[in-house]
Parts: structure tokens; C-alpha cells; sequence
């Protein structure tokens, strides 16, 4: 299996609702980072969260990190239809530059 | 301040032809990764440029991915020859050189998809 595993792969909910998504890794990491890619376009980098940090808020974004489980959340408080894109988080492997990405959870939000 | 940039957006071509695919990172950027997406998969490293020297290649698939970053500016990634499992999105980003940092944003580009029929 992938690091940077993200579940589920795909979430569909209505707007206004909060929406969770999950990521686990296997390698120790430096930081871990969640980023959105609408349709046809490039990767939006959304926050970063550092090895010795355990949550992080960006506006309507919470993103926590359990460095023992190997595992990162992603909270979308309030979604709007505007949300509907996909997400990946993508870790950065200690002593590596480049980032690991998973999957992504397919996130859509219903009007 | 630009973003990364790259072009073509879109890229369709024969299998056997040869495609030249450009990356222009963030000015200031020491920094210049190539992923690439194949449809259904994870987004995945292809290189890793510092300036003009490549850093980590380790993820370039096979003989036919050549990249180059010549002045240590903009990189080009061509295939030759393109095969039907080459198809997909192909990533640039760019970061800042952070010396003894363990921080490491990557900005990236908007992708260039590759189709190869």
C-alpha cells in the first residue's frame, strides 16, 4: 500500500455540513501537508502542519496530526459548493525533499 | 507575484512521437519538482532539481523522461517516444531553498495533461 493513504476516497455531503477526511502515513515525516485540486486544475496548497505540532486551524480548516498513529484529519467546517474538488494530504519524508501524496478523498459537496 | 507556470495545458500526441513539456518555477525558487499523475493513481515524484543540478531522480520512470534545468531557470521534461501509459497529469512545483529547515511548501503549477493515443 501507498504512503499517504487518505480515506474515504470518495465523500459526498450536503453544503453546510462539516466534512472529515483522513490520512495515515508510514515513514517518520517532517511536516504533512493537505493540498485541493479542483477540476482540470493545478494543486492549491491548503496548510502545513509540522511533526511537533498536533493542530492547526486555517479559516474553515482544522487539520490535526497523530505523529504515534501515523495519522492526519482534515475538517471542512460550514462546506459550500465551492469545496468540491479533491483532496491529498502528501508527507515529506525525514531526510527527503520530495513530498508523497496518496490517493485523495474525492470531496463533493451537494446544493 | 506569478505562480509557477507551465505549458501546453493539454498535450495530445501518437504513441512513438516526442513530447517537450515546460515548468517555469516561482523567480527566486532553487527549488524544481516533477510529479505526474496517471489516471486513477496517486500523484507521484518524478525529479528534483536544485538550480540546475539534479537532486533526486530517483523517481523517473524509465530512459525515455529526460529533464533538464539548464541556467537553473526554467526545466523542460520530454518524452521520446511517448508510450499509452505515459498519459496523465504532469506536475511542476517550486520551492524556496530553506538551508537546515525542515520546512518545505511546494507551489505548484497548474499541470500540463498528457494524452497519448
Amino acid at each position: 500500500s501507498q504512503q499517504g493513504e487518505e480515506d474515504p476516497q470518495a465523500l459526498s455531503i450536503q453544503e453546510g455540513e462539516n466534512a472529515t477526511m483522513n490520512c495515515s502515513y508510514k515513514t517518520s515525516i517532517n511536516n504533512l501537508q493537505w493540498y485541493r485540486q479542483n477540476s482540470g486544475r493545478g494543486l492549491v496548497h491548503l496548510i502545513l502542519i509540522r511533526s511537533n505540532e498536533r493542530e492547526k486551524h486555517s479559516g474553515r480548516l482544522r487539520v490535526t496530526l497523530d505523529t504515534s498513529k501515523k495519522s492526519s484529519s482534515l475538517l471542512i467546517t460550514a462546506s459550500r459548493a465551492a469545496d468540491t474538488a479533491s483532496y491529498f494530504c502528501a508527507t515529506a519524508p525525514s531526510g527527503a525533499q520530495k513530498l508523497v501524496f496518496g490517493q485523495g478523498t474525492r470531496l463533493t459537496i451537494n446544493p | 507575484e506569478a505562480g509557477v507556470t507551465q505549458f501546453p495545458s493539454h498535450s495530445v500526441i501518437e504513441k512513438g512521437q516526442t513530447v517537450t513539456l515546460r515548468c517555469d518555477p516561482i523567480s527566486g525558487h532553487d527549488n524544481l519538482y516533477w510529479y505526474r499523475r496517471v489516471m486513477g493513481k496517486e500523484i507521484k515524484f518524478l525529479l528534483h532539481f536544485v538550480k540546475e543540478s539534479k537532486q533526486d531522480e530517483s523517481g523517473m520512470p524509465n530512459n525515455r523522461f529526460l529533464a533538464e534545468r539548464t541556467g537553473g531557470t526554467y526545466s523542460t521534461l520530454k518524452v521520446q517516444p511517448a508510450e499509452l501509459e505515459d498519459s496523465g497529469v504532469y506536475f511542476c512545483a517550486s520551492s524556496q531553498e530553506r538551508g537546515g529547515s525542515s520546512y518545505n511548501e511546494q507551489f505548484f503549477g497548474p499541470g500540463t495533461r498528457l494524452t497519448v493515443l
